[in-house]
């Protein structure tokens, strides 16, 4: 079974500097990976996907995301944070040839962002 | 516009209760899903359903039932089996391959009195 960690429970930056966040997974082929994004009390959002092709994936709100296979990571990265960032941030895999109930979800990054 | 809908926003239970949470969506998906989320624990999964009058056992279905007479419809039971119910409960729905998003309702909130 596929497992996904996300390092960091707790992150906090200023307004317009960049992020990272990290995810790893384990998986013996190139999985499905997703990034949602979670607003306190609110459900999950997609910003963005990768399924296949070109390893740098543009989402949503200014996000994107990077695969790379020969570290089993998917970091999602903003160049300059806003206030309205300050979420929680999840990593999900899934894998291919299986059914959309096994996507795995990462334990979540909490982000705050310092005005 | 589409979307998933969950109610209430807020739910009370008192012990020995079983209360139940409401889970609709209009984008004709085919299979739904409930997940539990608490605090450090990631989204643990509850049930899920791929088709109309179907479903199965997720990670920790022990307290909980479900039914799919509609394929709009999911609704959860929280059972009085379910010693710790206290959590935020998300239900969510895609199409059936692993490569479908799946889409999340805005969730429910479940407290014991």
């Amino acid at each position: 079974a596929q497992s996904v960690t996300q390092p960091d429970i707790h992150i906090t930056v200023s307004e317009g500097a960049s992020l990272e966040l990290r995810c790893n997974y384990s998986y013996g082929a190139t999985p499905y990976l997703f990034w949602y994004v979670q607003s306190p009390g609110q459900g999950l959002q997609l910003l963005l996907k990768y399924f296949s092709g070109d390893t740098l994936v543009q989402g949503i709100k200014g996000f994107e995301a990077e695969f790379k296979r020969s570290q089993s990571s998917f970091n999602l990265r903003k160049p300059s944070v806003h206030w309205s960032d300050a979420a929680e941030y999840f990593c999900a895999v899934g894998r291919p040839g299986a059914g959309s109930y096994q996507l795995t979800f990462g334990k979540g990054t909490k982000l705050s962002v310092i005005p | 516009d589409g979307g998933i809908t969950q109610s209430p926003k807020y739910l009370f239970r008192k012990e020995g209760q079983n209360v139940t949470l409401s889970c609709e969506q209009n984008l004709n998906h085919d299979a739904m899903y409930w997940y539990r989320q608490d605090p450090g624990q990631g989204l643990r999964l509850i049930y899920y359903s791929q088709i109309v009058n179907d479903f199965q056992k997720g990670d920790i279905a022990e307290g909980y039932s479900v039914s799919r007479e509609k394929k709009e419809s999911f609704p959860l039971t929280v059972t009085s089996a379910q010693k710790n119910p206290t959590a935020f409960y998300l239900c969510a729905s895609s199409g059936l391959a692993g490569s479908e998003t799946q889409y999340f309702g805005p969730g429910t909130r479940l407290l014991v009195l």
